[in-house]
């Protein structure tokens, strides 16, 4: 299987900070990497997908770049509806597996 | 707008089954590429994809679960199903019903998630 490695685990930062989550492969995916937001007790939400393409809605502060083996997500200015998990996902071999998570927390 | 909505047993006795039904409304599930799909995600931990099936017939399961399991498509009812077998109190977790995107592949659609728990 595809590890997924996320970092860090938690994130504390500011409203109006600039935020950048990453997220490795153990081995190259392409672009086909995702990333999903999720709320507690919600079910997760996608913002990205094919590593930098924004899904319909996802408010463009979100971003999304790399390839091979290295992504991240960046928050250019951080709002108080962004503090949720954060997960990447990959797509290029089955097992498709999601990275462990990044929490954002005040 | 599509809408899922997972179904069945909230507690199950370990060594039975778990069986689990995601209703579709709000689009074919029929139609396209899509990729109707079963997560779980334990008690305050991360995903884990357990498979999918397609309209086609497609199935693809994770090989951690794919000897007890079993993904079908109901188009006539606009639902799938997920049995897994065998189950211990590792299963216990939230299932999430989710569709994959025929050309993004990615999960745009999710059910409120189902909570399962194995026990005696």
């Amino acid at each position: 299987d595809i590890q997924m490695t996320q970092s860090p685990s938690t994130l504390s930062a500011s409203v109006g900070d600039r935020v950048t989550i990453t997220c490795r492969a153990s081995q190259s995916i392409r672009s086909w990497l995702a990333w999903y937001q999720q709320k507690p007790g919600k079910a997760p939400k996608i913002l990205i997908y094919k590593t930098s393409s924004l899904e319909s809605g996802v408010p463009s502060r979100f971003s999304g770049g790399g390839s091979g083996t290295e992504f991240t997500l960046t928050i250019s200015s951080l709002q108080p509806d962004d503090f949720a998990t954060y997960y990447c996902q990959q797509y290029d071999t089955y097992p498709w597996t999601f990275g462990q998570g990044t929490k954002v927390e005040i | 707008q599509v809408q899922l909505q997972e179904s069945g047993p909230g507690l199950v006795k370990p060594s039975q089954t778990l069986s689990l039904t995601c209703n579709v409304s709000g689009g074919s599930i029929s139609s396209g590429a899509h990729y109707w799909t079963w997560i779980r995600q334990p008690a305050g931990r991360g995903l884990e994809w357990i498979g999918h099936v397609q309209a086609s017939g497609n199935t693809k399961y994770n090989p951690s679960l794919r000897s007890r399991l079993s993904i079908s498509l109901d188009t006539s009812k606009s639902q799938f199903s997920l049995n897994l077998n065998s189950v211990t109190a590792a299963d216990t977790a939230l299932y999430y019903c989710a569709r994959g995107g025929s050309f993004t592949r990615v999960f745009d659609y999710w059910g409120l998630g189902s909570l399962v728990t194995v026990s005696s």
